[in-house]
């Protein structure tokens, strides 16, 4: 999608490692979010970044770590990798977090 | 806390038949809401939203949706769907907390 790309589009790791995605943003919003799509679950929230250094937890943070120093960048790490991780992550963007989201072409990620 | 139900996991149909995704949700203050749709291997894009105002909204691709608020329901319609139609999509709630929480999805299947 134009202005938000996703890093990279297809990882495999394996237990126990640690792992990052990255967002970068084109369009200087203000928020932006993280999320995992996993079947008969839709999307369910990670975290999301109100700002520059300012982030907070969703519905199913445990596992997850988020930083953004940057307007334009917000990194997802998962510190210790599991099997249950293994999903197709999509970072989304929105100017004022109420009138709709852009997302990226997101991350599948694959945890052997 | 807001939800939202999809009734329909997958909705199959005939091509230039009409078809209507189901969308329920749930919360203690105003909302605004959200259609996206996914095609295979993409991204969410969206369709159409309702902020405030008409309760009829329309949106891409020949889409429309009506918010009703007394049965807390804002589903999906279209006239005549097309082949190109097939993805998933995905209904959206947000009240001012800047957080969308989506449905689990509802895969529309057009045929010939």
């Amino acid at each position: 999608d134009a202005g938000i790309t996703q890093s990279p589009r297809h990882k495999v790791t394996e237990t126990g490692t640690p792992v990052t995605l990255r967002c970068h943003q084109t369009e200087n919003h203000r928020y932006m979010y993280w999320y995992r799509q996993d079947p008969g679950h839709g999307l369910r929230l990670i975290h999301y970044s109100y700002g520059v250094k300012d982030t907070d937890k969703g519905e199913v943070s445990d596992g997850y770590s988020v930083s953004r120093s940057k307007t334009e960048d917000f990194l997802l790490t998962l510190e210790s990798a599991t099997s249950s991780q293994t999903s197709v992550y999509f970072c989304a963007i929105s100017e004022d977090g109420n009138y709709g989201y852009t997302f990226g072409s997101g991350t599948r990620l694959t945890v052997v | 806390a807001q939800s939202v139900t999809q009734l329909d996991s997958q909705v199959p149909v005939f091509e230039e038949a009409p078809v209507e995704l189901r969308c329920n949700y749930s919360s203690s203050v105003s909302v605004y809401l959200f259609w996206y749709v996914q095609y295979p291997n993409q991204g969410l894009q969206l369709l159409l939203k309702y902020l405030s105002g008409s309760t009829l909204v329309k949106g891409i691709n020949g889409f429309e949706a009506e918010f009703n608020k007394s049965q807390t329901s804002f589903h999906l319609r279209k006239p005549s769907v097309h082949i190109s139609d097939t993805a998933e999509y995905f209904c959206a709630v947000t009240s001012t907390a800047s957080k969308l929480t989506f449905g689990t999805g509802t895969r529309l299947q057009v045929t010939l």
